[in-house]
């Protein structure tokens, strides 16, 4: 079955400093990827999204996703963290065969001033 | 168009009470998505409609929830009766047909419900 797995539950990063969050997914062909972001008190907001083509993927809010095949990974990156970045984190992709969207568990960011 | 809309933001209700919580998509998209959201078991997909036709409801989590969506605006989840087991932040979202690089998925700001 298809899964979307965010191994981090609750990552702890200080302000100016880089952050990697991490996204495995399973799937048997190309994958779409989503990362969303949830400020507290908020919906889902859409950070970017991977259909195909470069790797390499450039979002909202500075930040990058890069999609790994030979990893099954979608990690989420950005250079310098800012406080306002702190929020739930989590990835996502269509189940195979359905119109609905698989979500990982979510990742936690705190950031430290 | 003004996003997905959810009323109400937040309802306090007393156990037994029955529950209505309302989601109108954004025009012309074709799917609907009902999630609950819990610190305990996360974001959980309840139930979706394409075209206003339920197609997977595997994740309702017992008979006291129902949903329905009558026309392709607008969309109910209804618990009755509420139990405090309940209590969560429910999430309507809905995308247009396909997966492309202009599709996704987007989110109303939810419903936060505590039942006591």
């Amino acid at each position: 079955a298809q899964s979307v797995t965010q191994p981090d539950i609750h990552i702890t990063v200080s302000e100016g400093a880089s952050l990697e969050l991490r996204c495995n997914y399973s799937y048997g062909a190309t994958p779409y990827l989503f990362w969303y972001v949830q400020s507290p008190g908020q919906g889902l907001q859409l950070l970017l999204k991977y259909f195909s083509g470069d790797t390499l993927v450039q979002g909202i809010k500075g930040f990058e996703a890069e999609f790994k095949r030979s990893q099954s990974s979608f990690n989420l990156r950005k250079p310098s963290v800012h406080w306002s970045d702190a929020a739930e984190y989590f990835c996502a992709a269509p189940g195979s065969n359905t119109g609905k969207l698989i979500f990982g568990q979510g990742t936690t960011l705190q950031v430290k001033p | 168009d003004a996003g997905v809309i959810q009323s109400p933001r937040h309802e306090v209700t007393e156990m037994g009470q029955e529950v209505t919580l309302r989601c109108k998509p954004i025009s012309g998209h074709d799917y609907l998505f009902w999630y609950r959201q819990t610190m305990m078991r996360g974001l959980e997909l309840l139930i979706y409609f394409n075209n206003n036709v339920p197609i997977d409801d595997s994740g309702m989590p017992e008979d006291r929830f129902s949903a329905k969506m009558p026309n392709a605006s607008f969309s109910t989840l209804k618990i009755q009766p509420s139990e405090p087991r309940d209590s969560a932040v429910y999430f309507c979202a809905s995308r247009r047909t396909g997966w492309d690089l202009n599709t996704e998925a987007f989110f109303g700001q939810g419903t936060r419900l505590t039942v006591v």
